[in-house]
Protein backbone atom coordinates (compact mmCIF):
# COMPACT_ATOMS: atom_id res chain seq x y z
CA UNK A 1 0.00 0.00 0.00
CA UNK A 2 1.61 3.40 -1.12
CA UNK A 3 1.75 5.35 2.37
CA UNK A 4 2.99 9.34 1.96
CA UNK A 5 3.18 10.62 5.35
CA UNK A 6 4.60 15.04 6.09
CA UNK A 7 6.17 16.25 8.80
CA UNK A 8 7.50 19.50 9.75
CA UNK A 9 4.74 21.86 9.50
CA UNK A 10 4.19 24.22 12.34
CA UNK A 11 3.38 27.76 13.44
CA UNK A 12 6.42 30.09 12.54
CA UNK A 13 7.36 34.32 12.52
CA UNK A 14 7.33 36.02 8.75
CA UNK A 15 10.70 35.68 7.69
CA UNK A 16 11.45 31.73 9.68
CA UNK A 17 12.40 28.62 8.00
CA UNK A 18 10.72 25.33 7.89
CA UNK A 19 11.96 21.99 6.65
CA UNK A 20 8.95 19.72 5.74
CA UNK A 21 9.54 15.57 5.42
CA UNK A 22 7.51 13.13 3.80
CA UNK A 23 7.81 9.74 4.18
CA UNK A 24 7.20 7.29 1.35
CA UNK A 25 6.68 3.91 1.55
CA UNK A 26 4.51 0.89 -0.31
CA UNK A 27 6.67 1.33 -3.75
CA UNK A 28 9.88 2.03 -5.23
CA UNK A 29 10.60 5.44 -3.71
CA UNK A 30 13.46 6.08 -5.97
CA UNK A 31 11.52 5.29 -9.36
CA UNK A 32 8.85 8.18 -9.09
CA UNK A 33 9.12 11.97 -9.38
CA UNK A 34 7.57 13.95 -6.50
CA UNK A 35 5.69 17.27 -5.60
CA UNK A 36 4.93 19.26 -3.41
CA UNK A 37 0.85 21.30 -3.54
CA UNK A 38 -0.20 23.57 -0.96
CA UNK A 39 -3.75 25.13 -0.46
CA UNK A 40 -3.84 27.83 1.86
CA UNK A 41 -7.34 28.10 3.97
CA UNK A 42 -10.45 28.07 2.19
CA UNK A 43 -8.13 28.28 -1.36
CA UNK A 44 -7.62 26.10 -4.06
CA UNK A 45 -4.41 23.72 -5.07
CA UNK A 46 -1.43 25.59 -5.98
CA UNK A 47 1.52 23.56 -7.08
CA UNK A 48 5.02 24.24 -5.04
CA UNK A 49 7.69 22.19 -6.42
CA UNK A 50 8.55 18.90 -8.24
CA UNK A 51 11.82 16.63 -8.46
CA UNK A 52 12.64 14.61 -10.59
CA UNK A 53 13.32 10.78 -9.98
CA UNK A 54 17.02 10.75 -9.11
CA UNK A 55 16.50 14.35 -8.07
CA UNK A 56 18.76 15.94 -11.14
CA UNK A 57 15.81 17.95 -12.24
CA UNK A 58 13.69 20.25 -10.09
CA UNK A 59 11.15 22.99 -10.73
CA UNK A 60 9.55 25.68 -9.21
CA UNK A 61 6.53 28.52 -9.18
CA UNK A 62 7.33 31.58 -9.07
CA UNK A 63 5.72 32.21 -6.09
CA UNK A 64 8.37 30.42 -4.12
CA UNK A 65 11.43 30.08 -6.39
CA UNK A 66 15.15 31.26 -3.99
CA UNK A 67 12.77 30.46 -1.33
CA UNK A 68 12.09 27.01 -1.34
CA UNK A 69 14.16 23.98 -2.05
CA UNK A 70 13.36 20.55 -3.01
CA UNK A 71 15.08 18.05 -2.23
CA UNK A 72 15.08 13.80 -1.55
CA UNK A 73 17.28 11.35 -0.53
CA UNK A 74 16.19 7.74 -1.78
CA UNK A 75 18.26 5.57 0.71
CA UNK A 76 15.65 6.99 2.96
CA UNK A 77 12.86 7.33 0.93
CA UNK A 78 12.26 10.80 1.64
CA UNK A 79 11.33 13.78 0.05
CA UNK A 80 11.79 17.26 1.65
CA UNK A 81 10.89 20.71 1.24
CA UNK A 82 13.24 23.62 2.33
CA UNK A 83 10.81 26.66 3.22
CA UNK A 84 12.93 29.96 3.92
CA UNK A 85 11.64 33.42 4.06
CA UNK A 86 8.54 32.43 4.77
CA UNK A 87 5.25 35.09 4.33
CA UNK A 88 2.27 35.35 5.75
CA UNK A 89 1.29 34.20 2.27
CA UNK A 90 2.84 31.22 2.44
CA UNK A 91 0.60 29.37 5.20
CA UNK A 92 -1.37 26.12 4.05
CA UNK A 93 -1.13 22.65 4.36
CA UNK A 94 1.40 21.62 2.22
CA UNK A 95 1.15 18.23 0.60
CA UNK A 96 3.49 15.87 -1.26
CA UNK A 97 2.45 13.46 -4.13
CA UNK A 98 3.53 11.22 -5.92
CA UNK A 99 3.91 11.39 -10.05
CA UNK A 100 3.30 7.92 -11.92
CA UNK A 101 6.17 6.61 -14.29
CA UNK A 102 7.72 10.63 -14.64
CA UNK A 103 3.98 12.34 -15.54
CA UNK A 104 3.12 15.16 -13.78
CA UNK A 105 0.08 14.27 -12.75
CA UNK A 106 -0.79 13.04 -8.39
CA UNK A 107 -2.06 9.49 -8.38
CA UNK A 108 -0.83 9.61 -4.61
CA UNK A 109 -0.74 12.32 -1.87
CA UNK A 110 -0.05 12.69 1.61
CA UNK A 111 -2.66 13.61 4.69
CA UNK A 112 -0.75 17.30 4.33
CA UNK A 113 0.72 19.31 6.97
CA UNK A 114 -0.12 22.33 8.20
CA UNK A 115 2.67 25.45 7.71
CA UNK A 116 1.27 28.45 9.38
CA UNK A 117 3.49 31.85 8.94
CA UNK A 118 2.25 34.40 11.90
CA UNK A 119 3.91 37.33 14.29
CA UNK B 1 1.88 30.19 -17.39
CA UNK B 2 -1.15 28.49 -18.92
CA UNK B 3 -4.17 29.44 -16.75
CA UNK B 4 -7.10 26.87 -16.74
CA UNK B 5 -10.44 28.17 -15.73
CA UNK B 6 -13.08 25.94 -14.20
CA UNK B 7 -17.09 26.43 -14.48
CA UNK B 8 -19.07 26.88 -13.05
CA UNK B 9 -17.74 27.79 -9.60
CA UNK B 10 -20.99 26.41 -8.28
CA UNK B 11 -22.93 23.33 -9.23
CA UNK B 12 -26.03 23.03 -6.95
CA UNK B 13 -27.53 19.28 -8.08
CA UNK B 14 -30.14 16.31 -6.28
CA UNK B 15 -28.35 12.51 -6.24
CA UNK B 16 -29.55 10.85 -9.21
CA UNK B 17 -28.36 13.81 -11.28
CA UNK B 18 -26.23 14.41 -14.53
CA UNK B 19 -22.92 16.95 -13.52
CA UNK B 20 -21.24 18.54 -16.39
CA UNK B 21 -18.20 20.41 -15.38
CA UNK B 22 -15.85 22.15 -17.69
CA UNK B 23 -11.89 23.07 -17.34
CA UNK B 24 -10.70 25.36 -20.14
CA UNK B 25 -7.02 26.28 -20.99
CA UNK B 26 -5.42 29.66 -21.61
CA UNK B 27 -3.38 27.95 -24.40
CA UNK B 28 -3.90 24.23 -25.52
CA UNK B 29 -2.46 21.56 -23.38
CA UNK B 30 -2.85 18.40 -25.74
CA UNK B 31 -4.79 15.99 -23.83
CA UNK B 32 -2.71 16.33 -20.90
CA UNK B 33 -5.17 17.77 -18.39
CA UNK B 34 -6.11 15.54 -14.75
CA UNK B 35 -8.85 15.95 -12.40
CA UNK B 36 -9.12 15.27 -9.02
CA UNK B 37 -12.31 15.28 -6.27
CA UNK B 38 -10.99 16.92 -2.96
CA UNK B 39 -13.58 16.60 0.15
CA UNK B 40 -13.42 18.60 3.35
CA UNK B 41 -10.40 17.64 5.53
CA UNK B 42 -8.88 15.29 2.99
CA UNK B 43 -6.16 15.25 0.80
CA UNK B 44 -7.40 15.29 -3.22
CA UNK B 45 -7.99 12.38 -5.35
CA UNK B 46 -6.95 11.88 -8.55
CA UNK B 47 -9.85 10.82 -11.00
CA UNK B 48 -9.34 11.21 -14.36
CA UNK B 49 -5.23 11.73 -16.07
CA UNK B 50 -4.72 12.77 -19.34
CA UNK B 51 -7.84 13.84 -20.38
CA UNK B 52 -10.10 10.72 -20.58
CA UNK B 53 -8.33 7.70 -18.52
CA UNK B 54 -9.96 7.08 -15.58
CA UNK B 55 -7.83 6.48 -12.44
CA UNK B 56 -7.22 2.93 -10.41
CA UNK B 57 -10.66 2.39 -8.63
CA UNK B 58 -12.90 5.52 -10.08
CA UNK B 59 -16.18 3.83 -10.82
CA UNK B 60 -17.46 4.43 -14.66
CA UNK B 61 -19.97 6.68 -13.88
CA UNK B 62 -17.10 9.40 -14.20
CA UNK B 63 -15.96 10.37 -17.27
CA UNK B 64 -13.23 12.91 -18.51
CA UNK B 65 -13.21 14.03 -22.13
CA UNK B 66 -11.89 16.59 -24.37
CA UNK B 67 -8.42 17.88 -25.85
CA UNK B 68 -6.25 21.48 -26.64
CA UNK B 69 -8.45 23.73 -24.98
CA UNK B 70 -11.75 22.90 -23.89
CA UNK B 71 -12.16 20.14 -21.15
CA UNK B 72 -15.21 18.09 -19.16
CA UNK B 73 -15.76 16.09 -16.14
CA UNK B 74 -18.92 14.02 -15.81
CA UNK B 75 -20.88 12.10 -13.39
CA UNK B 76 -23.46 10.33 -14.88
CA UNK B 77 -25.48 9.65 -12.22
CA UNK B 78 -24.26 11.81 -8.83
CA UNK B 79 -24.27 9.54 -5.50
CA UNK B 80 -24.16 11.08 -2.15
CA UNK B 81 -20.48 10.79 -2.11
CA UNK B 82 -19.44 12.48 -4.95
CA UNK B 83 -20.55 16.00 -3.78
CA UNK B 84 -17.41 17.81 -3.14
CA UNK B 85 -14.89 20.41 -4.64
CA UNK B 86 -13.20 19.23 -8.32
CA UNK B 87 -10.23 20.63 -9.71
CA UNK B 88 -8.59 20.80 -13.08
CA UNK B 89 -4.34 20.30 -13.38
CA UNK B 90 -2.45 20.73 -16.20
CA UNK B 91 1.10 19.00 -16.72
CA UNK B 92 1.22 19.79 -20.45
CA UNK B 93 3.81 23.36 -19.34
CA UNK B 94 5.83 24.33 -16.53
CA UNK B 95 4.83 25.60 -14.47
CA UNK B 96 2.23 23.13 -13.55
CA UNK B 97 -1.10 24.51 -12.64
CA UNK B 98 -4.36 24.13 -11.43
CA UNK B 99 -8.03 25.14 -12.09
CA UNK B 100 -10.16 27.41 -9.49
CA UNK B 101 -12.22 24.32 -8.57
CA UNK B 102 -15.82 23.68 -9.10
CA UNK B 103 -17.79 23.19 -6.03
CA UNK B 104 -20.38 20.50 -6.50
CA UNK B 105 -23.18 21.19 -3.67
CA UNK B 106 -26.30 19.47 -3.06
CA UNK B 107 -29.14 21.05 -4.32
Amino acid sequence: EVQLVESGGGLVQPGGSLRLSCAASGFTFSSYAMTWVRQAPGKGLEWVSSISSGGANTYYADSVKGRFTISRDNSKNTLYLQVNSLRAEDTAVYYCAKAPAGRYYFDYWGQGTLVTVSS
Amino acid sequence: EIVLTQSPATLSLSPGERATLSCRASQSVSSYLAWYQQKPGQAPRLLIYDASNRATGIPPRFSGSGSGTDFTLAISSLEPDDFAVYYCQQRSNWPLTFGGGTKVEIK
